[in-house]
């Protein structure tokens, strides 16, 4: 079975500082994984996935993700937060042969003047 | 081109009553998901319609729920005998295939009073 864990539900940086999310998943097989962003009253919109290609992923808007199997790991990150980059963040978990994905419970990200 | 579409933009019902959701895929896109989004919570999978195959129903919550899809594009999630506990964001997704980048809906808010 696959799931997802996010550390911390809300995050708070300065802007211009580095923006760092957490995301740990189990699975049994290989995955895909995947970030998405919601900005507030939107739907979710993919910011970057992996697919077993190269392990660090670059997404839009500078964001870019390492798979570390070792570490069970994908964390997002980003150089240096915009203030446009507020909103809540998922990771997501899909194998390669199931049809469910598996969302964390969401990260909120507050970008502080 | 057009994204995915969802009606009611919010839903106002009463306990006991039935309720339907619509989902306008992306023209082309052969996957449908369904997920809930309950407050403080991630995405939880609720259905998955892949072209003419048998849906994946893992994920309904209950027998008051249900899905169809009509001539392999809109989509219908009903709920029946309406709960309080059934208020959430309900989020529809379409993609060009069951590995394929999954496009998310601006979602049904649901409020059950």
């Amino acid at each position: 079975a696959q799931s997802v864990t996010q550390l911390g539900s809300h995050v708070s940086v300065s802007e211009g500082a580095l923006v760092l999310l957490r995301c740990n998943y189990s699975s049994s097989v290989p995955p895909y994984l995947f970030w998405y962003v919601q900005y507030p009253n939107q739907g979710l919109q993919l910011l970057l996935k992996y697919t077993s290609a190269a392990t660090l992923v670059k997404g839009i808007n500078g964001f870019e993700a390492e798979f570390k199997k070792s570490e069970t790991s994908f964390h997002l990150t980003k150089p240096s937060a915009h203030m446009s980059d507020a909103a809540e963040y998922f990771c997501a978990v899909r194998s390669n042969t199931g049809n469910q994905f598996y969302f964390g419970t969401g990260t909120s990200l507050t970008v502080i003047p | 081109g057009a994204g995915v579409s969802q009606s009611p933009s919010n839903k106002v019902t009463e306990k006991g009553k039935d309720v339907e959701l619509r989902c306008d895929p992306i023209s082309g896109h052969t996957a449908l998901y369904w997920y809930r989004q309950s407050l403080g919570q991630g995405l939880e999978f609720l259905i998955y319609f892949q072209g003419n195959s048998a849906p994946d129903k893992s994920g309904l919550p209950s027998d008051r729920f249900s899905a169809e899809r009509t001539g392999g594009s809109v989509s219908t999630l009903t709920i029946q005998r309406t709960q309080q506990e059934d208020s959430a964001v309900y989020l529809c997704a379409s993609s060009l295939g069951r590995k394929e980048t999954q496009y998310f809906g601006p979602g049904t808010r649901l409020l059950v009073l």
